[in-house]
């Protein structure tokens, strides 16, 4: 079964510094990975995707990487703000809705 | 816009009861999907439909556990009987139509909080 591991389950931060988080998976490349953002007693809130074929996406302050080498994601918030604090997902899909996978997320603080 | 709209917010009700939890996806989306969060196993799919239609429920715990889509503007998830292990934040979550797989993002309800004694 297709897995998806984030680098840590905590990360904290100083206040505008970049955060990075990881996404690693497992066995062959997905079709697409999503970035969700999940404050305290709300549902996630999508961010990013990014496919297969793409090497970056960028949208603000945040942006995404896909390594199929390395079989990795990266999302990065430049000039972190408190704002920002929350649980990060990556998620995983395939074509035709296959092997929808959601990773168990980091989550962030960031630190006046 | 209105959400996806979930009721209730919470839920508590002792072992054996019947639970029915409430979706209405974002009006126009036709992908409608299920999952449920723990501390332990994260955000699972339980299942997931397309025009109303189920087209993976692989995600579905047991035969305790089962989901409608009457309408493209409702959708309910039942557990009859319900267990402590049960206990977990259910999200509803809608989408267009994604049947090619091209990454629709998902549009997240706010939850139901589960609790059975």
């Amino acid at each position: 079964s297709q897995k998806i591991e984030q680098n840590s389950e905590a990360l904290n931060i100083q206040e505008g510094k970049t955060a990075t988080l990881t996404c690693n998976y497992t066995n062959y490349s997905p079709a697409y990975l999503q970035w969700y953002r999940q404050d305290p007693g709300r549902g996630p809130v999508f961010l990013l995707l990014i496919r297969e074929n793409e090497k970056e996406k960028r949208k603000e302050r945040l942006k995404v990487t896909f390594d199929t080498t390395l079989k990795q994601s990266l999302f990065h918030i430049t000039a972190s703000q408190p704002a920002d604090s929350a649980t990060y997902l990556c998620v995983r899909r395939d074509n035709y809705g296959q092997n929808f996978v959601f990773g168990p997320g980091t989550r962030l603080s960031v630190l006046p | 816009d209105a959400g996806v709209i979930q009721s209730p917010r919470h839920e508590v009700t002792e072992m054996g009861q019947e639970v029915t939890l409430r979706c209405k996806p974002i009006s126009g989306h036709n992908s409608l999907f299920w999952y449920r969060q723990t501390m332990m196993r994260g955000l699972e799919l339980l299942i997931y439909f397309n025009n109303n239609v189920p087209i993976d429920d692989s995600g579905m715990p047991e035969d305790r556990f089962s989901a409608k889509m009457p309408n493209a503007s409702f959708s309910t998830l039942k557990i009859q009987p319900s267990e402590p292990r049960d206990s977990a934040v259910y999200f509803c979550a809608s989408s267009l139509g994604d049947r090619g797989g091209f990454g629709q993002p998902q549009h997240f309800g706010d939850g139901t909080r589960l609790s059975i004694l």
